[in-house]
């Protein structure tokens, strides 16, 4: 069974286009999170919920808009797609208030063409 | 931005330790030292994390110095499928932010 699981894993879309990242967890966490790893390799944060509750929002162009229709599910949509939205995105999930490990899924190859 | 300091790149052999250096000199008395890794093409991967004291478990030991401003990670007996991106991280657990800020790591390539 996959601890974080996410849909799809390519994507390949044009500019402009709207587009949706599925994910979900099913280890009973109640923080999940969306990262980026763009072409130079570097892994950020984007976002976080707690509870379906937003946490964090780094500075993310408001074109992101992620949904947390329950604990175990945080999708992510994205409007009006650029290039520069061509990376790897990386949802997680971790275990509230300890919070230690974090548990990555297998990532989702987006190409903005 | 990223408080841990580690080198590009480093390499060993099958079968022998690797030990992988971080420097994190401004960490705080309650952050904690995590260690990820990132195999080609995967999910970044959680391998062990510590406050003061050394931990080991079955993936790897991680030694702290006396004055945490560096750690080292060591994988015992390194395998091919270890050659993946090593992140060393430091964190507050239990911070309602939860974020991990990722550095540019440690390139590790196991040689056969």
């Amino acid at each position: 069974d996959t601890a974080v699981s996410q849909t799809p894993k390519y994507l390949v879309t044009q500019m402009g286009n709207d587009k949706s990242i599925k994910c979900e967890q099913n280890l009973g966490h109640d923080t999940m999170y969306w990262y980026k790893q763009d072409s130079k390799k570097f892994l950020k944060i984007m976002f976080s919920y707690n509870n379906k509750e937003l946490i964090i929002n780094e500075t993310v162009p408001n074109r992101f808009s992620p949904k947390s229709p329950d604990k175990a599910h945080l999708n992510l949509h994205i409007n009006s797609l650029e290039l520069g939205d061509s990376a790897v995105y990386f949802c997680a999930s971790s275990q509230g208030e300890s919070g230690n490990t974090i548990y990555f899924g297998e990532g989702s190859w987006l190409t903005v063409v | 931005d990223a408080k841990t300091t580690q080198p590009p790149s480093m390499d060993c052999a099958e079968g022998r330790a690797a030990n992988l250096p971080c420097n994190h000199s401004t960490i705080s008395g309650n952050e904690y030292v995590y260690w990820y890794r990132q195999i080609h093409s995967q999910g970044p991967q959680y391998i062990i994390h510590g406050l003061k004291n050394n931990e080991t478990n079955e993936m790897a030991s991680l030694i702290i110095t006396e004055d945490r401003k560096s750690s080292t990670l060591i994988l015992p007996h390194a395998t091919l499928r270890d050659t993946a991106v090593y992140y060393c991280i430091v964190r507050v657990a239990g911070d309602s932010s939860y974020k991990l800020i990722f550095g540019s790591g440690t390139r590790l390539l196991v040689r056969p």
